[in-house]
């Protein structure tokens, strides 16, 4: 089965940092990317970064500029998303979402994982 | 960073009626790199339109999508029960996505 499945719910102080995993079964890892997005509660979707299942090559959006790191376990076919420094508007559902390395959409996304910072 | 404007910001159509959602971006956007989204809550958002006016897979025939340059339209051609969610539209340019702050299509 073809699915992207993430850790569970954690909460945090603020400062502290944050790894949230999503575990890709279904299909091969390294013919595609994966995105990281988040939704504030009632808020809109914010994409934060994507980490290529190909080369590990990574980018983000300014606003995460030195506090996003993603990496990618080829072993386990895990991606992890690490946001440091947390603040409490980083309180956010945050999704990871499978993405075509030509395609450029998400088109398989997990369930989400609730990051609670207070 | 190219913004992209939904509107409108709520939708309050009945059953069977015609939805028209727009997205417009500031500047250029590849066709091939506009999407269309919808969530409903509690739930993952699931794509529904790719390079503009594909559909994706499974997805019923009364959504179509079209556009290009800066203006995209999302249609429902007839709104069922389960059609009642937030709709956003996504575009890739510059190694960055961003998406639009949604539409929300109502029951009226």
């Amino acid at each position: 089965q073809v699915q992207l499945v993430q850790s569970g719910a954690e909460v945090k102080k603020p400062g502290a940092s944050v790894k949230v995993s999503c575990k890709a079964s279904g299909y091969t890892i390294n013919t595609y990317a994966i995105a990281w997005v988040r939704q504030a509660p009632g808020q809109g979707l914010e994409w934060m970064g994507c980490i290529s299942g190909y080369d590990g090559k990574t980018n983000h959006a300014q606003k995460f500029q030195g506090r996003i790191s993603m990496t990618t376990d080829t072993s386990t076919s895990t991606v992890y998303m690490e946001l440091r420094s947390l603040r409490s508007d980083d309180t956010a559902v945050y999704y990871c979402a499978r993405v075509g390395i030509v395609v450029k959409y998400f088109d398989l996304w997990g369930r989400g994982t609730l990051v609670s910072v207070s | 960073e190219i913004v992209l404007t939904q509107s409108p910001g709520t939708l309050s159509l009945s059953p069977g009626e015609r939805a028209t959602l727009s997205c417009r971006a500031s500047q250029s956007v590849s066709s091939s790199y506009l999407a269309w989204y919808q969530q409903k809550p509690g739930q993952p958002p699931r794509l529904l339109i790719y390079g503009a006016s594909f559909r994706a897979t499974d997805i019923p025939d009364r959504f179509g999508g079209s556009g290009s340059g800066t203006d995209f339209t999302l249609t429902i051609s007839r709104l069922e029960p389960e059609d009642f969610a937030v709709y956003y539209c996504q575009q890739y340019g510059s190694s960055l996505w961003t998406f639009g702050q949604g539409t929300k299509v109502e029951i009226k």
